[in-house]
């Protein structure tokens, strides 16, 4: 089983263009996160899923967007890349959102903007 | 504010215990979460604690005080791949994990 996939596993952006990172999962989880990891500071919560077809704002929503078309797939857009979205970028998904449900995550995607 | 303290980093030498604290101060409490992550690798889930005691697991214990805000996890017989960094994460009332910054555990032989 695949788990979670990411893709790509790293990218050089040029600021002002913009980009899709790609995450699926085959777990037929219903949750799905996304979350951004900067050296110094824990994961931050961008966008979060708790179902398909439903989205929600994480703590540093500000130039993201995602979509939930079906359970599998939560595409990551940033429009206009910025300097300051350079990061590692985490998709993680869950059974559910409460009790024990553990979030578990994808390899990641290192993305630099230049 | 939400806030998850760890420390930044420790050592510890293969084979013996090490201790690695955690206090919160969250909106809400539905769970306490601590995952290991090895440099350039995704969090795996270690524990989850949610009532005041103690878990254990092989090797590794996690420990939870709601009325203190505090937890630690514990790691008896260390050995070489043990070196990574630790996340302390929250479940809040929101029911979305608040993460701390995470501790590097470096082990020497």
């Amino acid at each position: 089983t695949a788990g979670i996939t990411q893709a790509p596993t790293s990218q050089i952006l040029a600021a002002g263009r913009s980009m899709t990172l790609r995450c699926t999962q085959d777990m037929r989880h219903n949750a799905m996160y996304w979350y951004r990891q900067d050296l110094g500071l824990g994961l931050r919560l961008i966008h979060y899923s708790n179902t398909a077809g439903t989205t929600g704002k994480g703590e540093v929503p500000d130039g993201y967007s995602v979509s939930r078309a079906n359970t599998d797939d939560f595409p990551l857009t940033l429009a206009s890349a910025v300097p300051s979205q350079t990061s590692v970028y985490f998709c993680a998904s869950s059974e559910g959102t409460s009790g024990t449900d553990t979030q578990y995550f994808g390899p990641g995607t290192r993305l630099t903007v230049l | 504010g939400q806030n998850i303290d760890q420390p930044t980093e420790m050592t510890a030498t293969e084979g013996a215990i090490v201790q690695i604290n955690c206090t919160y101060q969250t909106s809400g409490f539905n769970g306490l979460f601590w995952y290991q992550q090895h440099a350039g690798e995704a969090p795996t889930f270690l524990s989850y604690n949610v009532l005041d005691g103690l878990e254990e697991k092989g090797r590794f214990s996690s420990f939870l005080s709601r009325s203190k805000g505090y937890s630690y996890l514990l790691l008896k017989e260390l050995q070489m791949k043990d070196s990574a960094s630790y996340l302390c994460a929250v479940r809040d009332s929101n029911y979305q994990l608040i993460w701390g910054a995470g501790t590097k555990l470096i082990i020497k032989p």
